[in-house]
């Protein structure tokens, strides 16, 4: 099984700043990796697939980079919004897996 | 507009069975795989189970292989997930998400706003 292990697992940031999320993998995923946004009480949301593609209707300010095993989430400039739990995630091998999580809050 | 609906959660007793429904519409169901998440009160993520756009293939996390069976109704755009010899650690939201898709959709983008199953005696 291919582990995900994200990192920071806890980033205190203020609106208008840089966040960047890692992503790194046991074992190479190629570009199968996608990045996660999930706000309390709801679903998750799909951001960043196949490691750098933005999903309908994700703002600019979300970028996705890496390939391999090193992946990396950036927001360019936080919004309110922005602060949630993000998960990356491999579909390179079955089990398909999650990263433990990155909680976003507000310093 | 999309719509993936879970139904059929609720509280079993360990050892009881269950069995989740996932009604899918706005999409071309029939082309895209389909999976099932789960997620533990205030845990994170984890597939459980994967089935192929005509069911012909069927994959299990580790956790539940032998104990859940995933399978589908393309003529009712139905997924279904059979849960037997259910345990405490079973407790969690269940996604219902598309999988991949023959025409190439995008895997991972819909999601089911989730249904509560809560194994307790």
């Amino acid at each position: 099984e291919i582990v995900l292990a994200q990192s920071p697992v806890t980033l205190s940031l203020s609106p208008g700043e840089r966040a960047t999320l890692s992503c790194r993998a046991t074992q190479s995923v190629s570009n199968y990796l996608a990045w996660y946004q999930q706000r309390p009480g709801q679903a998750p949301r799909l951001l960043i697939y196949d490691a750098s593609n933005r999903a309908t209707g994700i703002p600019a300010r979300f970028s996705g980079s890496g390939s391999g095993t090193d992946f990396t989430l950036t927001i360019s400039s936080l919004e309110p919004e922005d602060f949630a739990v993000y998960y990356c995630h491999q579909r390179s091998n079955w089990p398909y897996t999650f990263g433990q999580g990155t909680k976003l809050e507000i310093k | 507009e999309v719509q993936l609906v879970e139904s059929g959660g609720g509280l079993v007793q360990p050892g009881g069975s269950l069995r989740l429904s996932c009604s899918a519409s706005g999409f071309s169901f029939t082309d895209y795989g389909m999976r099932w998440a789960r997620q533990a009160p205030g845990k994170g993520l984890e597939y459980v189970s994967s089935i192929t756009y005509n069911g012909g293939s069927t994959f299990y996390a580790d956790s539940v292989k032998g104990r859940f069976i995933v399978s589908r109704d393309n003529s009712k755009n139905t997924v279904y997930l059979q849960m037997s010899s259910l345990r405490a650690e079973d407790t969690a939201v269940y996604y219902c998400v598309n999988g991949g898709a023959t025409s190439g959709g995008v895997s991972g983008i819909y999601w089911g706003q989730g249904t509560l199953v809560t194994v307790s005696s």
